[in-house]
């Protein structure tokens, strides 16, 4: 139990193109999600926190015109990278919490952009 | 100052050896902490979460919180080839998780 998903697994872009990636919870409701991006060798940032029905929570010097969230389901929540740039090239990595629950999060397998 | 900061890395062990990984972190309100396992190129997964003092033991890894010191750390025994990884502590700070920068481990064969 416990799985999530993410689509796609790696994506290579053109730059200034957008690309949205997804992240569902296969067998568990999840009224929270969270989004984080890693960049080689440091660790995850989270970047966003996403609520079913509500606008995200973004973390401070997170742009949320460029990195567009919605989570208009208990089992599927959305990044959009708006017109990508090559220093957004990172591994994005989304969790999901047990509706309810107030601490153990489960992670997708992430999400390997590569903008040109 | 960082919230959760992990002894650096990396960190080599013989087969068959312990491997002992420590973490602090500034949030004294702090309640629930965690043991990732991150290999390279792959999201993280979850090997031991630990909410109260003492030790708590899962098989051949065994994690220890004093929430009095702000301390937690996690034992690796009978090291693994397949324990190659980075491990990744993590800490609740106001339903948010926050991790610190990890420890490599290279278990040599």
């Amino acid at each position: 139990g416990a799985v999530v998903s993410q689509h796609p697994s790696w994506v290579i872009c053109k730059s200034g193109t957008s690309v949205k990636i997804e992240c569902r919870s296969l067998d568990f409701q999840a009224t929270t999600m969270f989004w984080y991006r890693q960049f080689p060798k440091q660790s995850l940032m989270l970047m966003a926190t996403s609520n079913e029905g509500s606008k995200a929570t973004y973390e401070q010097g997170v742009e949320k015109d460029k990195f567009l969230i919605n989570h208009a389901s208990l089992t599927l929540s959305t990044l959009t990278v708006t017109s990508a740039h090559p220093e957004d090239s990172s591994f994005y990595i989304c969790s999901a919490r047990f509706a309810g629950g107030i601490s153990e999060q489960f992670f997708g397998p992430g999400t390997r952009l590569t903008v040109l | 100052q960082k919230e959760v900061e992990q002894n650096s890395g990396p960190l080599s062990v013989p087969e068959g050896a312990i491997a002992s990984l420590n973490c602090t972190y500034s949030d004294r309100g702090s309640q629930s902490f965690f043991w990732y396992r991150q290999y390279s190129g792959k999201s993280p997964e979850l090997i031991m979460s630990i909410y109260s003092n003492g030790d708590k033991e899962d098989g051949r890894f065994t994690a220890q919180l004093n929430k009095a010191s702000q301390y937690v750390s996690l034992l690796i025994r009978d090291s693994q080839p397949s324990d190659s990884a980075t491990y990744l502590c993590a800490v609740i700070n106001d339903y948010k998780l926050s991790f610190g920068a990890g420890t490599t481990v290279t278990v040599r064969a």
